[in-house]
């Protein structure tokens, strides 16, 4: 295991629902990420936190909310989904600060279906 | 900017025999290159990672992967394959001073008994 948990492990959700993605690091981290893994297509950097504060969004519709309370957790608040937003979401955290090692740990995923 | 290139995206190998998964950077700066790999259903794990020391570099399960500024490559091998290798492996260059990565599209292994 990374440290780096994610909850669920599996949604599926219709295009009017509202979820919550949660990720949880027990590393010390200070950095989160959220990213969108589809098939075929290289890994996709959504959201960047530094410190709980938001450094980075990667041109990320607004259908998709991140949310950091502490530098533990991060969330993914999804609404009104697309089909084709059904992907692998991976949540990563670092240590940022001791570049240019900035080794991201990984979570396992949320594997996302919106039908 | 920042990219990479991964030049196969399916290896097929029988077990045993030497593993060679190819990738390319390209960088304005100094890179960081990692290695990450992706059993099904499962996270990225870090397999190795070059920061601008020693340019072979031995990371876990008996992979390495050697930096060369001249050819701007940093190829992943492993002497023997074995079963539990076969998973997607992710070339990944950062940008200095940055907390950036930028991912390859991936390396599906196939191990063949």
């Amino acid at each position: 295991e990374t440290g780096v948990t994610q909850t669920p492990r599996h949604l599926v959700m219709g295009m009017t629902n509202k979820k919550s993605l949660k990720c949880e690091q027990h590393l010390g981290h200070n950095a989160m990420y959220w990213y969108k893994q589809s098939a075929k297509k290289p890994l996709e950097l959504m959201f960047v936190y530094n410190f709980k504060e938001q450094t980075e969004n990667n041109s990320v519709p607004s259908r998709f909310s991140p949310e950091c309370p502490n530098s533990s957790h991060l969330f993914l608040h999804l609404h009104t989904l697309q089909p084709e937003d059904s992907a692998l979401y991976l949540c990563a955290s670092s240590r940022p600060g001791v570049s240019p090692h900035n080794e991201q740990f990984f979570g396992p995923g949320t594997r996302l279906t919106v039908l | 900017a920042q990219s990479v290139t991964q030049l196969d995206s399916h290896v097929s190998v029988s077990e045993g025999t030497p593993v060679l998964l190819r990738c390319n950077y390209s960088s304005s700066y100094s890179p960081s290159l990692f290695w990450y790999v992706q059993h099904p259903n499962k996270g990225l794990q870090l397999l190795l990672k070059y920061t601008s020391a020693a340019t072979l570099v031995k990371g876990i399960n008996g992979f390495e992967a050697e930096f060369k500024k001249s050819e701007t490559s940093f190829h992943l091998t492993k002497p023997s394959a074995h079963m539990s290798d076969a998973a997607e492996y992710f070339c990944v260059v950062s940008e200095s001073n940055t907390d950036k990565l930028i991912f390859g599209t991936g390396t599906r292994l196939q191990v063949f008994p």
